[in-house]
């Protein structure tokens, strides 16, 4: 347990839906994130909040739109995916502006876009 | 541009063996390191770090060496476990992490043989 909670952990969706994923950390971390992995690539950062001020888009499609309403819980919401977004999406948090400033990775949620 | 990536995909060693595990980055202005390990369904999850002031740290069966001349980071495990089966990251982050954002390295698969 790392104290970083995604849901769903799984989600099967067609290219017409609305899902959103959910983030949520326990660590009283001041920076979160969004990354995407798919297979025989590395982890891509998709979007940093620092504060819940949004510091990064990583020239992500509109199609998927972060939200970070407290500096607790990031969500990622999905509009008109493509079969190529099928990935593991993960969220972690960190505490930046300190010394150690790992990042705490969630479970992940295995996103299917059929 | 900036990278982070590992010389092999795969590792296979015998139980009890030592393995190393090894990135290469290209940004000289990176001065933290972290490795990460991640099993079949889970999120990365962190092993150790390094600053760039220092040029090995050791934990518990794992130490880090970072050569900044060559720009090489490497991850050695003692008297590996198949409890240490999983894909490593290495990961850059510059300006002292305190953005916290980091860019990761394809991964390496390690195998342990009982």
């Amino acid at each position: 347990e790392t104290g970083v909670t995604q849901t769903p952990r799984h989600l099967v969706m067609g290219m017409t839906n609305k899902k959103s994923l959910k983030c949520e950390q326990h660590l009283g971390h001041n920076a979160m994130y969004w990354y995407k992995q798919s297979a025989k690539k590395p982890l891509e950062l998709m979007f940093v909040y620092n504060f819940k001020e949004q510091t990064e888009n990583n020239s992500v499609p509109s199609r998927f739109s972060p939200e970070c309403p407290n500096s607790s819980h990031l969500f990622l919401h999905l509009h008109t995916l493509q079969p190529e977004d099928s990935a593991l999406y993960l969220c972690a948090s960190s505490q930046v502006g300190r010394g150690n400033t790992e990042a705490f990775f969630g479970q992940g949620t295995r996103l299917t876009v059929v | 541009g900036e990278s982070v990536g590992l010389h092999l995909p795969t590792l296979s060693v015998q139980e009890g063996d030592n393995s190393i595990i090894n990135c290469a980055y290209s940004n000289s202005a990176s001065d933290y390191f972290i490795w990460y390990k991640q099993e079949s369904g889970k999120g990365p999850q962190f092993i150790i770090d390094i600053r760039s002031n220092m040029d090995k740290r050791q934990g518990q069966r794992v130490t880090v060496l970072l050569n900044k001349t060559v720009k090489h980071l490497s991850l050695q495990i003692a008297a590996t476990q198949p409890g240490d089966s999983a894909v490593y990251f290495c990961a850059e982050n510059e300006n002292g992490g305190s953005q916290g954002n980091l860019i990761f390295g394809k991964g390496t698969k390690l195998s342990v043989k009982p």
